[in-house]
């Protein structure tokens, strides 16, 4: 089984349009971190948000945001007003102890703003 | 903010060479940094950590003695390609922590892309 499952491979969203990408992760830590990360066409790995497991409250940054469910193990990403922009290879990622605080990535998912 | 500053960006070598992909933290000092391997369109893969004055710590299936890293300061590892053959070219990408296992901010460099000929 995958450590970070990100089932959806591509995606596509109008220009302005609100866009969600999922995560699912597995672990049997209570603590841990989660990250997004945006690849755009550079290369240049980015950080768009970052959540820590022992906080409820889901982590907002401008336009994203994220639904932190760790009961389902769920991560998903709430793209808001998408620009052409945020087309970029997007990652799910967490870290804890139990993969030696290490990053472990999912597979990515290609997110395509169109005008 | 801190930065993480990989060189060369771009690099082709011929195949049976030796080739160095430097990763710098410019702005504070990393005891850990990471090695990842990245295909077209696929996930970023560990290929090892590396450890400020000691070995690095290879993930499995990663050939120690093709891909040497050398931790030689708190601002510099270095990635170095040995008798590089054709199936190793890739982008490979570094990343440093400013706070080792506090899942604080973990900076990636820029990417080298690897073509061997």
């Amino acid at each position: 089984a995958q450590t970070v499952t990100q089932s959806q491979p591509e995606m596509s969203v109008q220009e302005a349009e609100t866009v969600t990408l999922s995560c699912t992760y597995d672990t049997s830590e209570s603590n841990y971190y989660l990250f997004w990360y945006k690849q755009p066409p550079s290369r240049q790995m980015i950080l768009v948000i970052r959540q820590e497991a022992y906080k409820q409250q889901n982590a907002t940054e401008n336009r994203f945001s994220v639904n932190f469910q760790k009961a389902a193990k769920s991560f998903s990403l709430k793209i808001s007003d998408s620009q052409l922009g945020d087309t970029a290879m997007y990652f799910c990622a967490f870290m804890t102890t139990e993969y030696g605080n290490k990053l472990v990535f999912g597979a990515g998912t290609i997110l395509r703003v169109k005008s | 903010g801190a930065v993480v500053s990989q060189h060369p960006s771009r690099v082709i070598c011929k195949s049976g060479t030796s080739v160095k992909i430097e990763c710098r933290s410019l702005d504070f000092q990393a005891t850990t940094m990471f090695w990842y391997r990245q295909f077209p369109k696929k996930s970023l893969m560990l290929m090892a950590t590396s450890n400020e004055g000691s070995k690095a710590t290879y993930e499995q299936g990663v050939e120690k003695d093709k891909f040497l890293i050398n931790h030689a300061s708190l601002t510099l590892s270095t990635l170095t390609v040995t008798s590089a053959h054709p199936e190793d070219s890739s982008f490979y990408i570094c990343s440093a922590e400013n706070q080792p296992h506090s899942g604080n901010t973990i900076y990636f460099g820029e990417g080298s892309w690897l073509t061997v000929v």
